[in-house]
């Protein structure tokens, strides 16, 4: 059982081109979650999925967008990438949403943007 | 706004000792508690929770304490081990029901 997987592992991206992380889990959590991690932080929740087929903003939405059209796939994506955007992203999951539910972390895209 | 921070950016503690990581965090209604820890190049991992309904709560050689009075957070990990060398950081329930991290705490343990 492999968890959560995020791919790619790291990317150096120059700044107007389009990027998607993925995000894929085989625990049939019904939501999930990205999260951009910047030194001295913490962590900032971007997009989340409480279930299939929905999605909503977190607190740092701008410039990102996120699909859920089945359980285990979570991707997002950068339309046009901008420095500010270089980070480390992890995708997160949980069996159910709220912040009760003990979340589970992938282990990170670096990003850098150019 | 509301905030989760820590105290010590960086904590060194030698093997066999007892060490403490200290968050404090600024909304009184957090209702809700966790600790993560996050070894190098990988992503975070649960450690310990507790509710606001509680003021101690025990897992296998830690220990997270809460102070609502001050509002303060604590963990404490027993017999430190070098395998306990990474970065914690907790986390509150913040608005619209979703998780505020603090920045983190680097633990270093010395052999």
């Amino acid at each position: 059982i492999a968890g959560i997987t995020q791919a790619p592992t790291s990317q150096i991206l120059a700044a107007g081109r389009r990027m998607t992380l993925r995000c894929t889990q085989d625990m049939r959590h019904n939501a999930m979650y990205w999260y951009r991690q910047d030194l001295g932080l913490g962590l900032r929740l971007i997009h989340y999925s409480n279930t299939a087929g929905t999605t909503g903003k977190g607190e740092v939405p701008d410039g990102y967008s996120v699909s859920r059209a089945n359980t285990d796939d979570f991707p997002l994506t950068l339309a046009s990438a901008v420095p500010s955007q270089t980070s480390v992203y992890f995708c997160a999951s949980s069996d159910f949403a709220g912040p009760y539910n003990e979340q589970f972390f992938g282990p990170g895209t670096r990003l850098t943007v150019l | 706004g509301e905030s989760v921070g820590l105290h010590l950016p960086t904590l060194s503690v030698q093997e066999g000792d007892n060490s403490i990581i200290n968050c404090a965090y600024s909304n009184s209604a957090s209702d809700y508690f966790i600790w993560y820890k996050q070894e190098s190049g990988k992503g975070p991992q649960f450690i310990i929770d507790i509710r606001s309904n509680m003021d101690k709560r025990q897992g296998q050689r830690v220990t997270v304490l809460l102070n609502k009075t001050v509002k303060h957070l604590s963990l404490q990990i027993a017999a430190t081990q070098p395998g306990d060398s990474a970065v914690y950081f907790c986390a509150e329930t913040g608005t619209a029901s979703k998780l505020t991290f603090g920045t983190g705490t680097r633990l270093q343990v010395t052999l």
